[in-house]
Formats: structure tokens, sequence, C-alpha cells
């Protein structure tokens, strides 16, 4: 088990709402990431954020945004939801920027259901 | 992008077999990572293998890396029934939007 910490674990929504989705980071961690998994796909990186500031995106519209507190702490937040936002969303924290050179530490996910 | 593609698919082994998934990429890149997935779960990261390494252990867990044919390899060995789960590797981009790629996965059972 990592430290990190995502809620709600589950979520039903309808289409054209709002979501709005937590993650605490492993402690020391400065560097939050959040992807999108479908099913049967591997994970598809939405963003990161490094030190309250995003830094760098994924082919995602900007109906994705997200958020990173002082604590490290992050949300995603996605608007006008859409049928194919239904996904496992996992957000990830690391020392340092997501990448090849850093192992990520992953939550458990949120399940979201679009309806 | 799809950078790093798993190979194959899906894997049934019986416990105690060794199982052994592929992971091919594109472009050049500087490191390449195996993660683990149990069912609708976080993924664990198994272990990062640089580019100018060649092969790596960690416990039952031996990764390979062939830069010249662009492919990495791992293998488990002496399976359990524990190591029942989805297996990515993860690697640079070819895209300068995204810092880290995963492949789809080689969704792995091991029968006891």
């Amino acid at each position: 088990e990592t430290g990190v910490t995502q809620s709600p674990t589950h979520l039903i929504k309808t289409r054209g709402q709002q979501v709005t989705l937590r993650c605490s980071s492993q402690s020391g961690h400065n560097t939050v990431s959040w992807y999108q998994q479908a099913l049967g796909q591997g994970p598809q990186f939405i963003f990161q954020y490094y030190r309250e500031e995003e830094n760098g995106r994924g082919n995602f519209p900007p109906r994705f945004s997200g958020l990173q507190f002082p604590n490290y702490s992050s949300e995603l937040n996605v608007n006008a939801l859409e049928l194919d936002d239904s996904a496992l969303y996992l957000c990830a924290s690391s020392w340092g920027l997501a990448n090849s050179y850093n192992e990520q530490f992953f939550g458990p996910g949120t399940r979201l259901t679009v309806l | 992008s799809q950078q790093g593609e798993e190979d194959p698919q899906a894997l049934s082994i019986q416990e105690g077999e060794n199982a052994t998934m592929n992971c091919s990429y594109k472009t050049s890149i500087n490191n390449l990572q195996w993660y683990r997935q149990n069912s609708g779960r976080g993924l664990v990261h198994l272990i990062l293998i640089r580019s100018n390494e060649r092969e790596k252990h960690s416990g039952r867990l031996r990764v390979t890396l062939d830069t010249s044919k662009k492919s990495s390899s791992l293998l488990i060995t002496a399976s359990r029934a524990a190591d029942t789960a989805s297996y990515f590797c993860a690697t640079d981009s070819n895209s300068g939007n995204t810092p880290l790629v995963f492949g789809k996965g080689t969704r792995l059972s091991v029968i006891a």
C-alpha cells in the first residue's frame, strides 16, 4: 500500500454534471499526476501539478482541470461530463516531475460512472 | 500517444510456472518502468531499468532491455496465485505533452 489516498472510491453522475475528485499525496512528495484509465486500457496521462502549478498536460480538453494545494494534495475537476468520461481515475505522487526517471506512487483510484 | 505495447494481451499459467511478458516501444527512451495492477486498483511500481542497463533483478522478477530492438521483457519466476494482475510497461513519450506513457498491459492469470 502506498501512502496515496483518493476520494471518493466510487461515483455515479449524469451527463452534463460536474465532478471533483480528491487525492492526498504521499508524505514528502511534491508532484501529483492524474491519469484516466478506461476499461481494458493502460492509464492515460491527464496532467501533473508540481509545486501548485500545472506542469504538462496530455490530450485532454480544458473541461478537465485541477488544483494542487500547499500541502501537495490535489483535486481533479471535470465539467460537462460525457459518457466517455466513465473510467477509473488514478492519481500518483512522486518526488519530482512524473517521467521515466521517477517512480510513481499510485492511489487506489476513483471509479466514475457517467449515465 | 501510445509508446509501449505489451504482448501478449493475456496470459494464463499454472502456479509454479514462469511468466514472460514483453513490451515494445517506438522511439528512443531514457528509462523503462514496469508496474503491476490488481483488479481495478492502483498501480504498484515493480522495477525501473535505465537505457544503459541490459538486465535487472528484483526478487522473482527479471527485466531485460534491448534498446536495439526497442523492447523489454518482464519474467516472473515460480509464479504464485497472488501474481494474478495486469502488468504495464511505462516509458518516455514521443510526444512533448506527456512525460510518461503506459502500454495497454498484459493480463496475467496464475491458476492454483
